[in-house]
């Protein structure tokens, strides 16, 4: 089955601590990534894409095919980055799959 | 704010009733789509569309319906068949067709519980 693994539920550091969400995908093609994150009270927004290779507020993901991993990483986690984070797969398909997720708390 | 608006914010239903949850977008997206959220579940896809009067079922299909009469919006009813229709109902558009390819834009979503 065509999926998106996020193993850990919760993740909990603190301030200062690197920090590392980890996703796995199942895809034969040539696969799109993208990091979602929802902080408490607002909208599911996109934090960054694999094809960018970007950081954004200080994250960045890399893409392991080898591994098919797309795990997403910040070497000092912020207070304001506790939010929930999904990991999701496209390509050349028409909709998104998405994993189920990783709440992050990030301790002071 | 943000250019796809989702009505209402919380919504309250007796059992036995249908509702209608409202989503609309102005960015000239062609692809809406319809996701419940769950705890611990993720994202579960519903339904989704690509183009005016066109629409698939996605994962959790039963117990929902839809429309794609105009290219911004796309109504989502939860039907007294749907046997725990109390979630969070999140609406989605992407650019193409091809959602998976460039991602999509959420609107801030729609609480509905079964009283």
């Amino acid at each position: 089955a065509q999926r998106v693994t996020q193993p850990e539920k919760l993740l909990s550091v603190f301030k200062g601590a690197p920090v590392e969400l980890k996703c796995n995908y199942s895809y034969s093609g040539s696969p799109e990534l993208f990091w979602y994150v929802q902080y408490s009270r607002q909208r599911l927004q996109l934090l960054l894409r694999h094809i960018s290779r970007e950081s954004i507020k200080g994250f960045t993901a890399d893409l392991n095919k080898g591994e098919t991993s797309f795990h997403l990483k910040k070497p000092f986690a912020q207070e304001e980055d506790s939010a929930m984070y999904y990991c999701a797969r496209g390509g050349n398909t028409d909709k998104l799959i998405f994993g189920t997720g990783t709440r992050l708390q990030v301790f002071p | 704010d943000g250019g796809i608006t989702q009505s209402p914010k919380y919504l309250f239903r007796k059992e036995g009733q249908n509702v209608t949850l409202s989503c609309e977008q102005n960015l000239n997206h062609d692809a809406m789509y319809w996701y419940r959220q769950d705890p611990g579940q993720g994202l579960r896809l519903i339904y989704y569309s690509q183009i005016v009067n066109d629409f698939q079922k996605g994962d959790i299909a039963e117990g929902y319906s839809v429309s794609r009469e105009k290219k911004e919006s796309f109504p989502l009813t939860v039907t007294s068949a749907q046997k725990n229709p109390t979630a969070f109902y999140l609406c989605a558009s992407s650019i193409t067709r091809t959602g998976g390819i460039y991602g999509y834009t959420f609107g801030s979503g729609t609480r509905l519980t079964v009283v």
